[in-house]
């Protein structure tokens, strides 16, 4: 399984636009980018998927280059609601995209 | 629908006793998950199953055991409870492994204290 790397945490205000990075240097021909969001006392919740070049959905935006040994997730214009951990995951198809979590990136968003 | 259902939400073992928490889905998902996160950390993988009757080893499964006999059910037992067991249990379930955007539905977590 591929490692991420993602920083512990980020800080950032209402109606920002945050980024948040993953670095996957040893991502697999079939692997997938997969982000997940969770609040304190909930479980992980998918935000959104990629395999290459971008995808959007209405919450966010994932930016993946060509190489796609990176990943950047994108969240317009962050409320204090989005205030949590941001997980980005590798994996394939295998075990239904069985993968590592990993310890994910605080995002605190301030009023 | 309920989605991903855990039962209990919270229960407190003394060192050694046994238990099993038990996670139900009505979506009917091939694939499950039984995670543990402890604080500050990440979820980390104990168990999986592809589906009914199959059970596989994750990350951390030692100390654990896993049984999948219905389909929509995910049962996580321990036989001899550790105080290093403690922490937040989640279950999550996934639809197959084929089908791409396969993200998975987790429960709200069991909170589970060994003394």
């Amino acid at each position: 399984l591929a490692k991420t790397t993602q920083p512990i945490s980020m800080d950032s205000y209402e109606g920002q636009e945050v980024n948040i990075t993953c670095s996957h240097n040893n991502i697999a021909t079939n692997d997938y980018i997969t982000w997940y969001q969770q609040f304190p006392s909930q479980g992980p919740r998918f935000i959104i998927q990629g395999y290459k070049t971008k995808v959007t959905n209405e919450v966010a935006s994932l930016f993946i280059p060509a190489d796609r040994k990176s990943s950047t997730l994108s969240l317009p214009r962050v409320s204090l609601s989005d205030t949590a951990v941001y997980y980005c995951l590798v994996g394939d198809r295998t075990g239904g995209f069985k993968t590592i979590f990993g310890a994910g990136t605080r995002l605190f968003v301030k009023a | 629908n309920a989605g991903v259902t855990q039962t209990p939400k919270f229960r407190v073992l003394k060192t050694g006793q046994s238990m099993t928490l038990l996670c139900a889905q009505d979506m009917n998902h091939e694939y499950m998950y039984w995670y543990r996160q402890d604080p500050g950390m990440g979820l980390r993988l104990i168990h999986y199953s592809v589906g009914e009757g199959t059970t596989a080893k994750g990350e951390v499964p030692d100390g654990y055991n896993v049984s999948r006999l219905k389909k929509q059910n995910f049962l996580l037992g321990l036989e001899s409870a550790a105080p290093s067991q403690t922490s937040v249990y989640f279950c999550a379930s996934s639809y197959d492994g084929v089908t791409v955007h396969n993200e998975q539905f987790f429960g709200p977590g069991t909170r589970l204290t060994v003394l």
